[in-house]
């Protein structure tokens, strides 16, 4: 299976900066990527498709970019409504694989 | 709109079968595909399976020989059924449309089931 490094695993951040949450893949997954955002007693909201296509309806704050296998999430102008749980999501081959999540919480 | 919808026990005995339910509305089971993923407490997604629009399905080999995915088209659902549980089964199910394929671009709320005697 491929296996989904997530880092970090939690973060702290202040309104408005600019946080980037990274994922790397064990073996080439093209761009099959997509990241989730999950906020507590909540489903997942897919926000990223593609490695880098903004899901319709979310801020254009988010976006997503890939270096080869390293694929990152990076939020700007961050808000409290950003606070939750962004996991990431390999769709390139069966079973498909999440990254252990990242925590990211507002200071 | 779209909307999915799990039903199904809360609470399951180990070493018997889980079913749950997924309702759909806003689409067709024939267009798009449904996953089912699953989230124990406090920890990460694990992706279950899929049925395709086309009936087909594929299971995550850590999980296939415990379990099935099926529909029923003309109700608009989707099941899934695992047998064997065991307490690490505790978790909240989600079934979610799958798009394009793998894109899960809309989620039901979860159902919760705890494994236990």
């Amino acid at each position: 299976d491929i296996q989904m490094t997530q880092s970090p695993s939690s973060m702290s951040a202040s309104l408005g900066d600019t946080v980037t949450i990274n994922c790397l893949a064990s073996q080439d997954i093209g761009n099959y990527l997509s990241w989730y955002q999950q906020k507590p007693g909540k489903s997942p909201k897919l926000m990223i498709y593609g490695a880098t296509n903004l899901e319709d309806g979310v801020p254009s704050r988010f976006s997503g970019s890939r270096s080869g296998s390293d694929y990152s999430l990076t939020i700007n102008s961050l808000g409290y409504d950003d606070e939750g749980i962004y996991h990431c999501h390999q769709y390139y081959e069966y079973p498909n694989t999440f990254g252990a999540g990242t925590k990211l919480e507002l200071k | 709109q779209v909307q999915l919808k799990e039903s199904g026990p809360g609470l399951v005995k180990p070493s018997e079968t889980l079913s749950l339910t997924c309702t759909v509305s806003g689409f067709s089971l024939t267009s798009y595909h449904v996953s089912w993923v699953r989230q124990p407490p406090g920890k990460g997604l694990e992706w279950m399976g899929v049925i395709w629009g086309d009936g087909s399905t594929a299971y995550n080999s850590a999980l296939k020989s415990r379990l099935s995915i099926s529909r029923d088209t003309s109700k608009s659902q989707v099941f899934l059924k695992m047998s064997s549980l065991k307490t690490e089964d505790t978790a909240t199910y989600y079934c979610a449309r799958d798009a394009d394929p793998g894109v899960m671009d809309a989620w039901g709320q979860g159902a919760s089931v705890t494994v236990s005697s």
